[in-house]
């Protein structure tokens, strides 16, 4: 079975441009996490959706960053305009959620993709 | 808030060394806890966990036993192999999904 896939694995893009990344959580898969890995900053969860909607953006760093889930199967993480301080490696990340008892399991993370603003 | 807190490293064995990489946190009611395991250039892969006081999470060799009263959760192998080089993360959940994460620390491992 296909895990968590993410797209592109590596960008690079000049500061003010704006960036997206993708992400296919495994199928049947109900929640979706971003984070992003930093040397300085360690691993930071971003947002997180549930069946789609988005429950906790406290982590998104700037309005420059906006999420979406427009459906179950993909994900899209923007930046616009991009910095140099938001090069990191972004990882998407899928679990399943019982609605019912609130309770969350194993998150399977993608790859990564790897931004470098200059 | 909570926080996880991990040994620096990189931790450096020889192969077939005992392996420790201390884990402390703080937290607010009782979290579950985890150790994920990040290969170079992979993303992060669930290691083990322990959902209550006391439990032990155990796989490929690994453990880690979830102590309440030192607010800890230490990794330990027995015999470590080059192999198991790689970047490890303690982490634990707020409310059943968040999870938070230490820095990690990079595990080194030579022949």
């Amino acid at each position: 079975d296909a895990g968590v896939i993410q797209s592109p694995r590596h960008e690079v893009t000049e500061m003010g441009q704006e960036v997206t990344l993708r992400c296919k959580p495994i199928s049947g898969h109900n929640s979706l996490f971003w984070y992003r890995q930093t040397m300085m900053r360690g691993l930071e969860l971003l947002i997180y959706f549930n069946n789609n909607v988005p429950i906790d953006d406290s982590g998104m760093p700037e309005d420059r960053f906006s999420a979406k889930m427009p459906n179950a199967s993909f994900s899209t993480l923007k930046i616009q305009p991009s910095e140099p301080r938001d090069s990191a490696v972004y990882f998407c990340a899928s679990s399943l959620f019982f609605t019912g008892t609130g309770v969350g399991y194993e998150q399977y993370f993608g790859p990564g993709t790897r931004l470098t603003v200059t | 808030g909570n926080s996880v807190t991990q040994m620096e490293g990189p931790v450096t064995l020889s192969e077939e060394a005992f392996l420790t990489i201390n884990c402390t946190y703080t937290a607010t009611g009782y979290p579950s806890l985890f150790w994920y395991v990040q290969y170079p250039g992979e993303g992060l892969q669930l290691l083990l966990k322990a959902t209550k006081a006391d439990d032990k999470g155990s796989n490929k060799g690994f453990e880690a036993t979830y102590r309440k009263e030192t607010t800890s959760f230490h990794l330990e192998k027995g015999s470590v192999q080059v192999s198991d080089s790689a970047v490890y993360f303690c982490a634990l959940s707020e409310g059943f999904q968040k999870l938070v994460f230490g820095t990690g620390t990079r595990l080194l491992v030579s022949p």
